[in-house]
């Protein structure tokens, strides 16, 4: 079945590191990608996506392009500030089926 | 819009008693998803429903557990008895078909059992 693993964490950087989190999936045919952020105490909000391979998705200054040839979707930041510190997911969708999220990084930026 | 409503956000119970969380989805999506999300197993789906019909309740744990969606604007997720394994916090989502279209996510219901 479709699956999604990310690299575990915490990851802990100093602001205005570059950031990456690792992203690969399982999956039959062509899902979408997506990477979602839950910030402490909240829901989890889209960051960006992908619908097709080689596609990059954006926002906020962080990026994922997908890789079909790897099937991965890795998300990178080159500036991370404070803000950023939350839980980062990965996760995959495929026509006809629900969003599969992978086990969540956790990012802490400090000052 | 208002996005995804959920209640209660905040719900403390005994063993034993009846859960019921409630969702109500962005007018005009037509899929609903419930999630559960615990420190241990991460985002669990429970189950999905495309108008009004679920689709896919393979993630409901068990027959303590059940799922509604009497109409487009409302979906009950009800759990009887509850358990102290049971807490967690559960999110409902929706969005416009499950074709990549983005699921948008409700703040939660953050579910203690005693």
């Amino acid at each position: 079945g479709n699956s999604v693993t990310q690299m575990e964490g915490p990851v802990t950087l100093s602001e205005e590191a570059f950031l990456t989190i690792n992203c690969t999936y399982t999956a039959t045919g062509y899902p979408s990608l997506f990477w979602y952020v839950q910030y402490p105490g909240e829901g989890l909000q889209l960051l960006l996506k992908a619908t097709k391979a080689d596609d990059k998705g954006s926002n906020k200054g962080f990026e994922a392009t997908y890789r079909k040839e790897t099937t991965s979707f890795h998300l990178e930041k080159g500036s991370v500030q404070v803000s950023d510190s939350a839980v980062y997911f990965c996760a995959l969708v495929q026509a006809g089926t629900a969003l599969i999220f992978g086990k969540g990084t956790t990012l802490s930026v400090s000052s | 819009d208002a996005g995804v409503i959920q209640s209660p956000r905040h719900e403390v119970t005994e063993m034993g008693q009846e859960v019921t969380l409630r969702c109500k989805p962005i007018s005009g999506h037509n899929s609903l998803f419930w999630y559960r999300q615990t420190m241990m197993r991460g985002l669990e789906l429970l189950i999905y429903f495309n108008n009004n019909v679920p689709i896919d309740d393979s993630g409901m744990p068990e027959d303590r557990f059940s799922a509604k969606m009497p109409n487009a604007s409302f979906s009950t997720l009800k759990i009887q008895p509850s358990e102290p394994r049971d807490s967690a916090v559960y999110f409902c989502a929706s969005s416009i078909g499950t074709s990549g279209n983005t699921i948008y996510f409700g703040e939660g219901s953050w579910l203690t059992v005693v």
